[in-house]
């Protein structure tokens, strides 16, 4: 059964840094993985989504990468702003994009003005 | 990006109760949409997978008794929390799957959620 774990649970950085937060997945044979952000209260805003059959993606100071055969994803925060502050969550899909996805616990981000 | 709306975004009830909610893709068909719940603090956990026209699939661990999925049409589906209890006070949240903008590839849209309090 896929587990995917995410570290660090929670990070709390001054406004400007640039971040790194972690994802990795047990069961390397996955359709896409996503990274998602989620305030207190709210639903889900999907952030990026990697193929399985690709290496990275992009939206503006993000950066997503997947390395499949290691299992592991990183997402990159550049120029960090107190406006991330929320949880990132990763997940990823198997079955050819026909199963419902795995959730990671979430990485809890603070940015401090 | 395609838009799911759920309805209600949230709904307090009395124990014992049923409560439906409702998940709609707005601007495409789905045939397949699921069902996830978030307790406090807790990640997302996929509790079905509902498909149009057919029986949905549960993951092990929920009641298919007590949480009853329809998938009739292309657009809707709903979730039924049946007898509700305090411990099914949960967010539920849905997503829709629609082949990929580009390549065929399948992604997921979700919905902003519905925060269910049983009293």
């Amino acid at each position: 059964k896929q587990e995917v774990t995410q570290i660090p649970a929670a990070l709390s950085v001054p406004e400007g840094e640039n971040l790194v937060l972690n994802c990795s997945f047990t069961d390397s044979a996955i359709y896409n993985l996503q990274w998602f952000r989620q305030d207190p209260g709210k639903g889900l805003t999907s952030l990026l989504l990697i193929q399985s059959s690709q290496r990275e993606q992009t939206s503006g100071r993000l950066n997503a990468s997947l390395d499949k055969s290691s299992g592991r994803s990183t997402l990159y925060i550049a120029a960090s702003q107190p406006g991330d502050s929320a949880t990132y969550l990763c997940a990823v899909t198997s079955g050819g994009g026909a199963d419902g996805l795995t959730f990671g616990k979430g990485t809890h981000l603070i940015i401090q003005p | 990006g395609a838009v799911v709306s759920q309805h209600p975004s949230w709904v307090i009830c009395k124990s014992g109760t049923s409560v439906k909610i409702e998940c709609r893709s707005l601007d495409f068909q789905a045939t397949t949409m699921f069902w996830y719940r978030q307790f406090p603090k807790q990640s997302l956990m996929l509790m079905a997978t509902s498909n149009e026209g057919s029986k949905a699939t549960y993951e092990q661990g929920v009641e298919k008794d007590k949480f009853l999925i329809n998938h009739a049409s292309l657009t809707l589906s709903t979730l039924t929390v049946t007898s509700a209890h305090p411990e099914d006070s949960s967010f539920y949240i849905c997503s829709a799957r629609t082949p990929g903008l580009a390549g065929g590839f399948y992604e997921q849209f979700f919905g902003p959620g519905t925060r269910l309090t049983v009293l």
